[in-house]
């Protein structure tokens, strides 16, 4: 199997707040996993790409001090969310690619829902 | 801008119909196209992962194909069943970064 693991499943706070929602690949090593988000009745639009030991490369549009990516390890990458606002209220879901293969589909985490007051 | 359009937007189908959903994307620059099954409350399921025109591929009841020239995949089911029911998301890929560029999905529900 290719498990990921993504935490919290949902998150409501306070405005202001700064959320951290982690990626786990539980039995693969993931040289690159990526970020979504999914406003309502749109598509999955892709947030960034996390890169083991590296910087991540942010999509157009990304600001990328306000979501913050962290791919310390071949297994774990982290999103925050700082200084939350409402208009961040969202769902955000992960994926890993395994490394070294090339016709492979991306793993997905469950998804974590969430909503700023 | 790249587009990937998913039709029909939804589906309601009786169980033992078949069924096809479309999937358009940009015929230049194609690298791979991947199909995923997504159902309430879960992840997203990998259906297929196609890369060459002409491809089909199938995995039980359900099977793709592809036509990279024109710039669209096919995604049927054949004997709908209600397990069946969920969002069916296909996503182009155009060069190695891998990055997944989405349709907005199609929305199947089957009715026992």
């Amino acid at each position: 199997g290719a498990v990921v693991s993504q935490h919290p499943s949902w998150v409501i706070c306070k405005s202001g707040t700064s959320v951290k929602i982690e990626c786990r690949s539980l039995d693969f090593q993931a040289t690159t996993m990526f970020w979504y988000r999914q406003f309502p009745k749109q598509s999955l639009m892709l947030m960034a790409t996390s890169n083991e030991g590296s910087k991540a490369t942010y999509e157009q549009g990304v600001e990328k001090d306000k979501f913050l990516i962290n791919h310390a390890s071949l297994t774990l990458s982290t999103l925050t969310v700082t200084s939350a606002h409402p208009e961040d209220s969202s769902f955000y879901i992960c994926s890993a690619r395994k490394g070294g293969l090339t016709n492979q589909p991306q793993h997905f985490g469950d998804g974590t829902r969430l909503s700023i007051l | 801008i790249l587009n990937v359009e998913q039709s029909p937007q939804s589906l309601h189908v009786q169980e033992g119909d078949s069924t096809n959903f479309t999937c358009s994307f940009p015929s230049s620059n194609f690298y791979a196209l991947h199909w995923y099954r997504w159902e309430t409350a879960k992840s997203p399921e990998a259906l297929f992962v196609m890369t060459l025109n002409g491809d089909e591929k199938k995995k039980g009841r359900i099977s793709a194909t592809l036509n990279t020239k024109e710039g669209y995949s096919y995604l049927y089911i054949k004997g709908s069943q209600p397990e069946d029911s969920a969002t069916y998301l296909c996503a182009f890929i155009r060069d190695s970064s891998y990055k997944l560029i989405f349709g907005s999905g199609t929305r199947l529900l089957v009715r026992p």
